[in-house]
């Protein structure tokens, strides 16, 4: 089944660690994105790429930091530089022809204990 | 004044009611128009796009566009408890934005039997 998969589902942090949220697209797209959605809110974008080796800064970039070697991955490291981690992450691709929708990973719950 | 604004909610219907969902964006050169369901601890899920001028229908759901007044809507037919879920507007601005979407804070929908 084409998809994409996030991990873990639940992640639980200790105030100074950085943690790494997985991110994997089987669909063949081009472009990923990190958002990040915090309880009764929208979604604010972290960073995008659109193609291997490169990604872009997003609305609220400070403390993360992402990499993105191959098409299928882009992980997203929450450093500890990241005051108030605790949130929703939520990854997303989409091809890069089209009128530009976007789908979803299933999420990661990150908590900071 | 936020780039995309939903009306607030949480808004509630009797069920077989129509549900009117209602979003106004900031930036005029706005090319696309995406209407997401978001169910309470998941990720959203692409419902409809709109990229014309009018209306689109998909089955019980209705995405209208005005690009004058910058407004674009999800009308919700014969409302079921099962649509009972935030509901996402997004915009894509196009130019440089690389897909990037801009969320709305999202509307809370509750379909009571």
């Amino acid at each position: 089944d084409g998809g994409i998969t996030q991990s873990p589902k639940y992640l639980f942090r200790k105030e100074g660690q950085n943690v790494t949220l997985s991110c994997e697209q089987n669909l063949n797209h081009d472009a990923m994105y990190w958002y990040r959605q915090d309880p009764g809110q929208g979604l604010r974008l972290i960073y995008y790429s659109q193609i291997v080796n490169d990604f872009q800064k997003g609305d609220i970039a400070e403390g993360y930091s992402v990499s993105r070697e191959k098409k299928e991955s882009f992980p997203l490291t929450v450093t500890s530089a990241q005051k108030n981690p605790t949130a929703f992450y939520l990854c997303a691709s989409r091809l890069w022809t089209g009128y530009n929708e976007q789908f979803f990973g299933p999420g990661t719950r990150l908590t900071v204990l | 004044q936020k780039e995309v604004e939903q009306n607030s909610g949480p808004l509630s219907v009797p069920e077989g009611a129509i549900a009117s969902l209602n979003c106004t964006y900031s930036d005029r050169g706005s090319q696309s128009f995406f209407w997401y369901r978001q169910y309470s601890g998941k990720s959203p899920e692409l419902i409809m796009f709109i990229y014309s001028n009018g209306d689109k229908e998909d089955g019980r759901f209705t995405a209208q566009l005005n690009k004058a007044s910058q407004y674009v809507s999800l009308l919700i037919r014969d409302s079921q408890p099962s649509d009972s879920a935030t509901y996402l507007c997004a915009v894509f601005a196009g130019g440089t934005s690389y897909g990037k979407l801009t969320f709305g804070q999202g509307t809370i929908l509750t379909v009571h039997p």
